[in-house]
């Protein structure tokens, strides 16, 4: 009955990998988000989906490609992994973009 | 860009007192503010939040008051406890839609 859950809740490879974290949530929102916190708890958004389109995507490296295949779900893939990358990611939804947004567990990426 | 600050960035408390943290933001334009609370190792929670039309909400010993005009707002913890202990984020929403984190503020709540 978790409200955002996400996977894997570790993540260890080494750099130049490919890698996925999954969200979802089933909570009807109809957006979700994907922060990045980083080792001195910085919050800062990535990207975000309304109604499985994005309407968020900051400055972020292109190597960073989220999907959303459906409203529920909302998965980030990395491509070519580099040691920068390491940190906390949150996924996170609302209903509507000007509420209150309830955030997954985290997945902590670490790379070496 | 939006600015948001914090302040304190940490704060040390006995038990019983009371806690005030304050946020600071640029955009005159943001009308949600939210209180996020977060415990070593977990996710950030929503604990409290004001929209732009009201100038003060209460929830049990949480508080939040809001000054449109100076472009600030607090959170406002009162008779603290050692589990309030956790880093404590504002996060105003800014243009497009973003809630823009502050740095957050340590709260170690002593026995």
């Amino acid at each position: 009955d978790t409200a955002v859950s996400q996977t894997p809740k570790y993540l260890v490879t080494q750099m130049g990998n490919d890698k996925s974290i999954k969200c979802e949530q089933n909570l009807g929102h109809d957006t979700m988000y994907w922060y990045k916190q980083d080792s001195k708890k910085f919050l800062k958004i990535m990207f975000s989906y309304n109604n499985k389109e994005l309407i968020i995507n900051e400055t972020v490296p292109n190597r960073f490609s989220p999907k959303s295949p459906d409203k529920a779900h909302l998965n980030l893939h990395i491509n070519s992994l580099e040691l920068g990358d390491s940190a906390v990611y949150f996924c996170a939804s609302s209903q509507g973009v000007d509420r209150g947004q309830f955030f997954g567990p985290g997945t902590r990426l670490t790379v070496l | 860009g939006e600015n948001v600050e914090q302040h304190p960035s940490t704060l040390s408390v006995q038990e019983g007192d009371s806690a005030v943290i304050k946020c600071t933001y640029s955009d005159s334009a943001s009308n949600y503010f939210p209180w996020y609370k977060q415990e070593l190792g977990k996710r950030p929670q929503l604990i409290i939040d004001i929209r732009s039309n009201v100038g003060e909400k209460k929830d049990q010993r949480i508080a939040v008051t809001l000054n449109k005009t100076a472009k600030h707002f607090s959170l406002h913890i009162t008779e603290t406890q050692p589990e309030d202990s956790a880093v404590y984020f504002c996060a105003p929403l800014g243009g497009y839609n973003k809630l823009i984190f502050g740095a957050g503020t340590r709260l170690a709540v002593h026995p």
